[in-house]
This record gives structure tokens, sequence and C-alpha cells, in this order.
């Protein structure tokens, strides 16, 4: 079955530094990938979307890699800031079904004055 | 810029009660979805619609959930006999592009659902 694997442990970065979030799937040739960060009690909100034949994305301090042969993208903040804390999700669409995107279980950022 | 309005934040009820969620979508988009989120678990998919009708669904999504866009503008989820396991965060989303593959989903800010 298809799996997206986002480290469970929490990111503790100091400011200023780069904060690099990973996501693994396996059992998956998704078309695109996506990156939303969640705030707690509220919603997703969507950032970047990288498509299976780009390679890099950018959009402000952050910058979205995707290695469609080694099945992981690369999610990578720089010059945190402490109100980048948060949960970032990486979500893809289900290869079942063309109108359903499945979410991974986000890995928490926590950056430190 | 434009939101997906969810009402309420916050239900509790009591086991067996039915509850209705209820979401305004943003004016321009064409699919919808729920999702739900237990707490400290990973968003799940619930239900996918679109042209008025469902275009995906999950294993979650048994007969005690339904969906409905009943006047064009308001689209709700109703749980007609809730359980305990039904406690969860639960968000409406939207999308104007194909299954999100152009624009990525605009959330709600959720309804947290307690049941007791």
């Amino acid at each position: 079955s298809q799996k997206i694997e986002q480290n469970s442990e929490a990111l503790n970065i100091q400011e200023g530094k780069t904060a690099t979030l990973t996501c693994n799937y396996t059992n998956y040739s998704p078309a695109y990938l996506q990156w939303y960060r969640q705030d707690p009690g509220r919603g997703p909100v969507f950032l970047l979307l990288i498509r299976e034949n780009e390679k890099e994305k950018r959009k402000e301090r952050l910058k979205v890699t995707f290695d469609t042969t080694l099945k992981q993208s690369l999610f990578h903040i720089t010059a945190s800031q402490p109100a980048d804390s948060a949960t970032y999700l990486c979500a893809l669409p289900f290869s079942g079904g063309y109108n359903k995107l499945i979410f991974g279980a986000g890995t928490r950022l926590a950056v430190h004055p | 810029e434009p939101e997906v309005t969810q009402t309420p934040s916050h239900q509790v009820t009591q086991m067996g009660q039915e509850v209705i969620l209820r979401c305004v979508p943003i004016s321009n988009h064409l699919y919808f979805y729920w999702y739900r989120q237990i707490l400290g678990q990973k968003v799940e998919f619930l239900v996918s619609f679109y042209n008025n009708e469902i275009s995906e669904k999950s294993e979650i999504f048994d007969d005690q959930f339904s969906v409905e866009r009943p006047d064009g503008s308001n689209f709700t989820l109703k749980i007609r006999s809730t359980k305990l396991e039904d406690s969860a965060m639960y968000f409406c989303a939207g999308s104007s592009g194909t299954g999100a593959s152009i624009y990525g989903y605009t959330f709600g800010s959720g309804t947290r659902l307690t049941v007791v």
C-alpha cells in the first residue's frame, strides 16, 4: 500500500538557520507533491506544489526539491524565524483516485530565538 | 483573501445524536472535500464532492456520513448517529483545480466535534 513518511520527531533549530524537512513515499509515482503548514487548532495552509518533472521550486524563503528516483521531497526554510514554528505536512494525490489528496503525519518545527 | 468558513467552531454532542457541520466554500471553487484530524494524528481524507455528487470517499466515510450542497453555496457534512470515536477536528476544503493539481486546497479553520 502507499505510504508517506515524515520525521515524527520535532526539529529544533536556531533562528537564522536553514530548516530541512523530509518527505519519503513508497509504492507511489505521484504526478505532483504539495507542502502545507499547520498551526495548532487550525486548518492546513497550502505553501508549494512541485510536479514530477520539476527538480526544484522556490517561493520567497521556501525551497522544495522532488527526487522521483529516491521517492523523496525535501522542504527547506532559509533564514528561519520563530514565526516559522509550526507543523509542516507533505501531501500527495492518491494514485487510485484522481480527486483525493493524502497527507503525511507532519513534522513539527520549532525555531528558537 | 477569500476564506473557507466553517460553523460551528466547536460542537459538543451526546453519543447517538445527529450532527451537521457546515461550510461556506470560496465561490469560484469547484471541488470540495471533508477531512478529519483526531487529536495528535494525521489529517485523514473523508470525501470529495464535485458537480453535486460524491467523487471519492474513504473507508471512514460509511453509511453514518453524508454530504450535501443544499443551496448551491453551503456544503454540509452530516453524521447520523455519532460515536465516541467520531470526536475529531473536521476540516472543509476546496479547490478550483482538478484534484488540487494546480492550486492546492484551501482549508477552513475546522469544527472541533466532541462526542460525550
